[in-house]
């Protein structure tokens, strides 16, 4: 069975652009989160989905925002990017109310 | 005051040696995981936690839910365990994690 896949592995975005990351949960997860890890840091939260909504939101403006499709699988997306957006965004799955889960390997986005 | 707390930050160890990783944290939990990070950025998950301890190989994790503390052990440490690990505090509410800063592990041969 695949684990949690992510996409793009790697991007680099221009001041200003908008930018989308996909997350695959494992299959029969229906939890997807994404998390920011800012070089030397650990990693922040920044949103999670159940069910195809929102159930939790971390300090992040509005630029930050994400969505989770019928089939479980979700999207981040980042608009107006900043320098500090650089960072690597994780996304791990899980399959409900258990703590146990899974992370992708990452997409690591660098904004120049 | 950061809600996960762990040290040392940084650790160089003679491989061989035995190593011991600590996390302390303040919130309420419902399982403590630890992460081990490659310089690639992916992140393995190693073990989830709520009591005692558990071992996989040559690590060992405890946790002392009274005293809001948890090791992670390496034992015979070897120079492919160097990496970065994370302690990760899920809350009780079980919708985000809580992470510590990490610990950067670098055995030497």
């Amino acid at each position: 069975d695949a684990g949690v896949t992510q996409s793009p592995t790697h991007l680099i975005k221009t001041r200003g652009q908008h930018v989308t990351l996909r997350c695959s949960p494992i299959s029969g997860h229906k939890s997807v989160s994404w998390y920011q890890q800012v070089l030397g840091q650990g990693p922040q939260f920044i949103f999670q989905y159940y069910e195809k909504e929102e159930r939790g939101r971390g300090n992040f403006p509005d630029r930050f925002s994400a969505r989770q499709f019928p089939n479980y699988s979700s999207e981040l997306n980042v608009n107006a990017l900043l320098l500090g957006d650089s960072a690597l965004y994780l996304c791990a799955s899980r399959r409900g109310g258990g703590p146990g889960y899974t992370f992708g390997s990452g997409t690591r986005l660098t904004v120049v | 005051k950061n809600e996960v707390e762990q040290s040392p930050q940084n650790l160089t160890a003679q491989e061989g040696e035995f190593i011991t990783i600590n996390c302390s944290y303040s919130v309420g939990i419902s399982a403590l995981h630890w992460l081990q990070q490659h310089p690639g950025g992916g992140i393995v998950s190693l073990f989830m936690l709520s009591s005692g301890k558990k071992k996989h190989g040559r690590l060992i994790a405890t946790i002392n839910i009274q005293e809001k503390h948890s090791s992670l052990h390496i034992t015979a440490s070897h120079p492919r365990d160097s990496a970065v690990y994370i302690c990760a505090a899920n809350l009780n509410t079980g919708n985000q994690f809580y992470f510590g800063t990490g610990t950067s592990l670098t055995v030497i041969p």
